[in-house]
């Protein structure tokens, strides 16, 4: 079983719909992080979290948002899901108690807006 | 802030020959560098980590990294490609001291190795 697991894996969903994506992880990090991936544009951060009570905005957060409902999972909320919003979503790990030298990543949400 | 550029968004070589992928980065404090590497329809994987120490770096699949502070560079190379190393090449900056850590990539270099 992978590591850090995100669902769905493909969603396709209509301009102004809700969608969710959710990650869950089983390596005890306590930090975690929601990417967007665009072709030629490499990965920005959207949010992260460095436990439960401590979430912050990354540098494209506007249209998202996000839930820590515990140490194991974090999820990602479009309120109203818009065509530029589609993209390939990661899910990140990072252990601080390891000096956060490595980001374990899930293998990816691809989003489609209609 | 820092940034990272990547300075060739895709590089074709052939299988067998040397190949080189270009990264320069810019921030003001130390810092801890990476090569992603993400193969089609997969997500990102750690090849290389540079935190301190020695400049060369060596990581999976035989590609090695060097470090190098004045040049404010960290290129990868492989000495021979092969054709399962076709895939798209990401590098990253983060912070190396205590509090924030946000990981900052390149627009990423996509290899085609060519029979």
């Amino acid at each position: 079983d992978a590591d850090v697991t995100q669902t769905p894996r493909n969603r396709i969903t209509k301009t102004g719909k809700r969608i969710m994506l959710e990650c869950s992880q089983t390596k005890g990090h306590d930090r975690m992080y929601w990417y967007r991936q665009d072709p030629g544009l490499g990965l920005r951060l959207i949010y992260y979290s460095f436990d439960v009570k401590d979430i912050n905005k990354g540098e494209i957060s506007d249209g998202y948002s996000v839930s820590r409902q515990a140490q194991a999972k974090f999820s990602l909320s479009l309120e109203s899901a818009i065509p530029n919003q589609t993209a390939l979503y990661f899910c990140a790990t990072s252990d601080s108690r390891q000096g956060n030298t490595e980001a374990f990543f899930g293998q990816g949400t691809r989003l489609t807006v209609v | 802030a820092q940034s990272v550029t990547q300075l060739d968004s895709q590089v074709p070589v052939f299988e067998e020959a040397p190949v080189e992928l270009r990264c320069n980065y810019s921030s003001s404090v130390s810092v801890y560098l990476f090569w992603y590497v993400q193969y089609p329809n997969q997500g990102l994987q750690l090849l290389l980590k540079y935190l301190s120490g020695s400049t060369l770096v060596k990581g999976i699949n035989g590609f090695e990294a060097e470090f190098n502070k004045s040049q404010t560079s960290f290129h990868l190379r492989k000495p021979s490609v092969h054709i399962s190393d076709t895939a798209e090449y990401f590098c990253a900056v983060t912070y190396s001291g205590a509090g924030s850590y946000q990981l900052t990539f390149g627009k990423g270099t996509k290899l085609s190795v060519i029979p």
